[in-house]
């Protein structure tokens, strides 16, 4: 039973750059949210995907988009990269009602914008 | 606003004592507190999860109580050992009651173990 998995593990990025990350939920799980966190902080909601569709979403600009696939995968986009953007990106997928189920979290993919 | 707080920001212990983690929220409603470990790269691991109705929550050496009137919560470890060393992460789900709930962390303690 294959948890939830991301990639790349690292990413090194240039300002104004654009990056995609990546996220496969743990099997059976349909819901995926994001999260950024910067060193020495805990973790901030960036948006939340269910079938499909961006239902939640942070304090986080536009240049921050997602996409959730049939297959419940999903991708973090981000736009004109700053250099404040460098961060640990953490996936979590659940199963339907947030609330209830335990969230699992991925290994993160650790942003360094140059 | 709502806000997830806790204390200490960071704390050293010797192998083999116990320590206390405290946790105060202003999340309302809310309808379940988890504390999570996290190594340093990587992503949370959860240890206990308590509905606003449970007062405390065992998993191992570790204990988590819940007083939602203060709204507070600790996580307790005992006999500690040099894996414990990590980031303690205090979560309060806030109830919309819609079927997606929200998130909300704290900054997290972070504990070192010593031999």
């Amino acid at each position: 039973d294959a948890g939830v998995t991301q990639s790349p593990t690292h990413l090194i990025k240039t300002r104004g750059q654009q990056v995609t990350l990546r996220c496969s939920p743990k099997s059976g799980h349909d819901t995926v949210s994001w999260y950024q966190q910067a060193l020495g902080q805990g973790p901030q909601f960036i948006f939340q995907y269910y079938e499909e569709e961006e239902r939640q979403r942070g304090n986080f600009p536009d240049r921050f988009s997602g996409h959730q696939f049939p297959n419940y995968s999903s991708e973090l986009n981000v736009n004109a990269l700053l250099l404040g953007d460098s961060a640990l990106y953490l996936c979590a997928s659940s199963l339907g009602v947030a609330g209830t189920d335990t969230q699992y979290f991925g290994p993160g993919t650790r942003l360094t914008v140059l | 606003k709502n806000q997830v707080e806790q204390s200490p920001q960071s704390l050293i212990i010797l192998e083999g004592k116990n320590c206390t983690l405290q946790c105060n929220y202003t999340v309302s409603p809310f309808s379940n507190l988890r504390w999570y470990k996290q190594d340093t790269g990587r992503g949370p691991v959860s240890l206990t999860i308590m509905t606003f109705s449970e007062n405390t929550k065992s998993n191992g050496r570790y204990t988590a109580t819940l007083d939602a009137d203060t709204k507070q919560s600790s996580l307790h470890i005992t006999a500690s050992q040099l894996s414990d060393s990590a980031s303690y992460i205090c979560v309060v789900i806030f109830d919309r009651g819609s079927t997606l709930g929200r998130l909300y962390f704290g900054r997290g303690t972070q504990l070192t173990v010593w031999p």
